[in-house]
């Protein structure tokens, strides 16, 4: 069973924010929250993680819900540069758990 | 610095044959991981690799085995190929062994690997 679940894709027109919604009911105590984002023909690269606050970096923000079961990555200003697929992942049990993830079209 | 590299980019291989891909971390990153990624599916984690010795592995068959030598590369072996095994094959380097959060993963472009 999959241990996040996330829309296949969404659109977001330029320099508008982007909110990008992730479920993991099962998520126990322990378990980190980590975002990673793969352009085309490349290999993912790390966005952001966090286990119960709210996180900022450069790239974007994760907001993590209180009971930890749903989190949404934000992207502030979406550029072109953006289009990606995102993955919500789960590290448990010294593994990562890729989700499907949501092909983010940014619209000119 | 270079960053994570992977070799071949792709591959073709018959059924029943064997392949070996290769993966050379970022300098000074001392554990390596494998995952396989089929079309439209996010990467399943395959192996963890540290100071050459497995610290992990994902729900995969004795088919798959793999190695990391002393300059911390390391190489992915997959016997006796089946058609599902076509699929890209990420690596991705850390600095040290995963502890309680994860560490930061940083991916190579991958071996596109095709069996006919």
């Amino acid at each position: 069973d999959a241990k996040t679940t996330q829309p296949n894709s969404m659109e977001s027109n330029e320099e508008e924010p982007v909110h990008l919604p992730c479920n993991h009911s099962t998520i126990s105590g322990t378990d980190y929250i980590h975002w990673y984002r793969q352009l085309p023909s490349q290999g993912p690269e790390y966005v952001i993680h966090g286990l119960t606050s709210n996180v900022n970096n450069r790239m974007a923000s994760l907001a993590i819900a209180e009971d930890r079961k749903s989190s949404t990555l934000i992207l502030h200003r979406a550029t072109l540069r953006d289009a990606a697929v995102y993955y919500c992942i789960l590290f448990t049990g010294n593994q990562f758990y890729f989700g499907t993830g949501t092909s983010l079209t940014v619209i000119p | 610095d270079a960053g994570v590299t992977q070799s071949p980019t792709h591959l073709i291989k018959t059924r029943g044959q064997q392949v070996t891909l290769r993966c050379s971390p970022i300098s000074g990153h001392k554990s390596v991981s494998w995952y396989q990624q089929v079309l439209g599916q996010g990467p399943q984690f395959i192996f963890q690799y540290y100071e050459k010795e497995e610290r992990g592995r994902g729900n995969f068959p004795d088919r798959f085995s793999a190695r990391q030598f002393p300059n911390y590369s390391s190489e992915l072996n997959v016997n006796a190929l089946l058609l599902g095994d076509s699929a890209l094959y990420l690596c991705a380097s850390s600095l040290e062994v995963w502890t309680g959060y994860g560490e930061k993963l940083f991916f190579g472009s991958g071996t596109q690997l095709s069996v006919l």
